[in-house]
């Protein structure tokens, strides 16, 4: 099945400091791969997604790009601000098969954003 | 308004008491599935549904139920709870089992 290694946190930054969560994962074939975020309190939101390789996801913002050779989806914010204080989590979609409907999360990466 | 909820939000129990976290989603979405939050262990998949009356086991089955007799409807039923199924469950659902478009707000359960 998929795993997904994601920068370990808490990351904590300044408002309009640049920000890079690392992912790397490891799939069956070529999954799409998203960026999920958990605001406190809340459920997780799709944040942004890119379906092959080369492919650029964009939201509020953020960006992440599908690196097919490194296989990574980093995902990099230009200048966050202390509203984006959340649990970000990276994810490959499910391998077909018999391992489809299983999607598979990284642990999170927690971000704290300081004015 | 799409979305999927579950009830109850906040749950103390005991060993051994039966116990139902209603999931609904009112978006006709074929895909549900329970996951579990824990500090330092992220998400993990309890159960999932391709659609009605087709569930599967994710990565951490054991002392959980599941039924899909609607398609709206995703149960997550603990028979015996333990106190290690104290933690954070989450509901979601999407048209297909590629993503996951939308979540639940949570059930936070504590077993004593």
């Amino acid at each position: 099945g998929n795993s997904v290694t994601q920068m370990e946190g808490p990351v904590t930054l300044s408002e309009e400091a640049f920000l890079t969560i690392n992912c790397t994962y490891t799939a069956t074939g070529y999954p799409s791969l998203f960026w999920y975020v958990q605001y406190p309190g809340e459920g997780l939101q799709l944040l942004l997604k890119a379906t092959k390789a080369d492919d650029k996801g964009s939201n509020k913002g953020f960006e992440a790009t599908y690196r097919k050779e490194t296989t990574s989806f980093h995902l990099e914010k230009g200048s966050v601000q202390v509203s984006d204080s959340a649990v970000y989590f990276c994810a490959p979609s499910p391998a077909g098969g018999t391992s489809y409907g299983k999607l598979t999360f990284g642990q999170g990466t927690i971000l704290t954003v300081h004015p | 308004e799409a979305q999927v909820t579950q009830n109850p939000r906040y749950l103390i129990t005991v060993t051994g008491k039966k116990l139902t976290v209603t999931c609904s989603q009112n978006m006709n979405h074929e895909y549900m599935s329970w996951y579990r939050q824990d500090p330092g262990l992220g998400l993990r998949q309890i159960y999932y549904s391709m659609n009605v009356e087709v569930t599967d086991k994710g990565d951490v089955p054991e002392g959980y139920k599941v039924s899909r007799k609607e398609k709206r409807n995703f149960p997550l039923i603990l028979e015996s709870p333990s106190p290690n199924q104290t933690s954070l469950y989450f509901c979601a659902s999407s048209p297909s089992g590629f993503d996951l478009s939308y979540f639940g707000p949570g059930t936070r359960l504590t077993v004593l």
